[in-house]
């Protein structure tokens, strides 16, 4: 079974400044890895996502992650936020044929200040 | 617009009552899945369907059922509600055009009171 730790409740940060949103996971299998944002009273809206190959992925809006195998991390960055950022961000990850079931993390507040 | 289309958006009802959650996923999507989102649990997979068939279950209570029909629209059914299933309830789905990748819809909040 996979587990998924988002250590930051909330993260407050001021606009234009950068921003990192920690995520370690745990799997005794290889795992694909993912970033949804959740948009207050809206759904779940994938942000990116690290299948394979380069472990530097970019995703929508100017975030991006890096996966870090031996440290089971897949930290969210964004070098300036804007105050449209503010959301709630989830870490999820699921097993590598394991038919796609997501473990999700508990998820990081980001409130982006003026 | 992520293709998944949930239906109703919101819904209040008593406790004792029974609803039924509808889903539409994106074309061409043979899985469907329904996720459970509350204040207390977080975000907790409960069940996946594929071209109708039940693939994999997760915390699903046995007041609470699924099923995916053959135009792959899936339902979740809850009943027998208590005050603790009001939630934010998730359908998504996945595909062979981006494998390995499910796309959430909008949600379903349902209050019990």
């Amino acid at each position: 079974a996979q587990s998924v730790t988002q250590l930051d409740s909330q993260v407050p940060v001021f606009e234009e400044a950068p921003v990192e949103l920690r995520c370690n996971y745990s799997s005794s299998v290889s795992v694909y890895l993912f970033w949804y944002v959740q948009y207050p009273n809206q759904g779940l809206q994938l942000l990116l996502k690290y299948l394979s190959g380069s472990t530097l992925v970019k995703g929508i809006n100017g975030f991006e992650a890096e996966f870090n195998k031996s440290q089971t991390s897949f930290h969210l960055r964004k070098p300036s936020v804007h105050i449209s950022d503010t959301a709630e961000y989830f870490c999820a990850v699921s097993e590598t044929g394991g038919g796609n079931k997501l473990t999700f993390g508990t998820g990081t507040q980001l409130k982006v200040e003026l | 617009d992520s293709g998944v289309t949930q239906t109703p958006k919101h819904l209040i009802t008593a406790t004792g009552q029974r609803v039924t959650l509808r889903c539409s996923p994106r074309s061409g999507d043979l899985s469907v899945y329904w996720y459970q989102q509350s204040l207390d649990q977080g975000l907790q997979f409960l069940i996946q369907y594929y071209n109708g068939e039940e693939r994999a279950k997760g915390n699903i209570l046995e007041r609470f059922s699924a099923q995916q029909f053959p135009d792959l629209h899936s339902e979740l059914n809850l009943s027998s509600l208590e005050l603790g299933d009001s939630a934010l309830y998730f359908c998504a789905s996945s595909g062979i055009r981006e494998r390995n990748t499910i796309y959430f819809g909008e949600g379903s909040w349902l209050t019990v009171v």
